[in-house]
């Protein structure tokens, strides 16, 4: 069965950055696509952008390309997103997800949640 | 960019009540968009793409249909089960969510 497993929830401090990881198992990793999406409490979903694990490409939506940085691990099927610099905006929780061919989102990971304070 | 408007913001319904969910796309996204479901707490729920296509799993009662720029979303007899917020997510040109919608029981 697909799994998407995210790390656990992070505290970070203003200006710091943070590494999130996202495991995947039950399919074959580099078939898929994994994008992240951030939901800032209450509010609704933004695509931050996504990595194609077999070639390394990656697409940021705009907004995101100076504060997110998108990684994979092929030997362990683990993807990664990076925040740099954060601020009280970038608290949130963050979800990686995945797409085929079809390019939808089907199965998503736990969320994890993400709280910039000093 | 594409922009999705999606309404209404919140939705008050009764058990069994047939309530609809609206998205209109800044511009023709070919039928490439997908419902979904989420709980508080939880992870989006695939339950809907292309349109109209159930995902496996989606009780019958949930339908959509549109075109073009403007989609709709349904749920005909309304359960408790189906309390949760409701996305929309175009997916013809990079991704964008809709503002989503709280379905509260009245």
């Amino acid at each position: 069965q697909v799994n998407l497993l995210q790390s656990g929830a992070a505290l970070v401090k203003p200006g710091a950055s943070v590494k999130l990881s996202c495991k995947a198992s039950g399919y074959t990793f580099t078939d898929y696509y994994i994008h992240w999406v951030k939901q800032s409490h209450g509010k609704s979903l933004e695509w931050i952008g996504y990595i194609n694990p077999n070639s390394g490409y990656t697409n940021y939506n705009e907004k995101f390309k100076s504060k997110a940085t998108l990684t994979v691990d092929k030997s362990t099927n683990t993807a990664y997103m990076e925040l740099s610099r954060l601020t009280s905006e970038d608290s949130a929780t963050y979800y990686c997800t995945r797409s085929g061919l079809a390019y939808y989102f089907d199965y998503w990971g736990q969320g994890v949640m993400v709280t910039v304070s000093s | 960019d594409i922009q999705m408007t999606q309404s209404p913001p919140s939705l008050s319904a009764s058990l069994g009540d047939k309530v609809t969910i609206t998205c209109q796309a800044s511009q023709n996204i070919n039928k490439y968009i997908a419902w979904y479901q989420q709980k508080p707490g939880k992870a989006p729920r695939l339950l809907i793409r292309y349109t109209s296509t159930l995902e496996s799993g989606t009780p019958s009662r949930f339908s959509g249909s549109g075109s073009g720029r403007d989609y709709s979303f349904s749920i005909s007899n309304v359960e408790s089960e189906d309390i949760a917020s409701y996305y929309c997510l175009q997916y013809d040109n990079l991704w964008t969510f809709g503002g989503g919608t709280k379905l509260e029981l009245k």
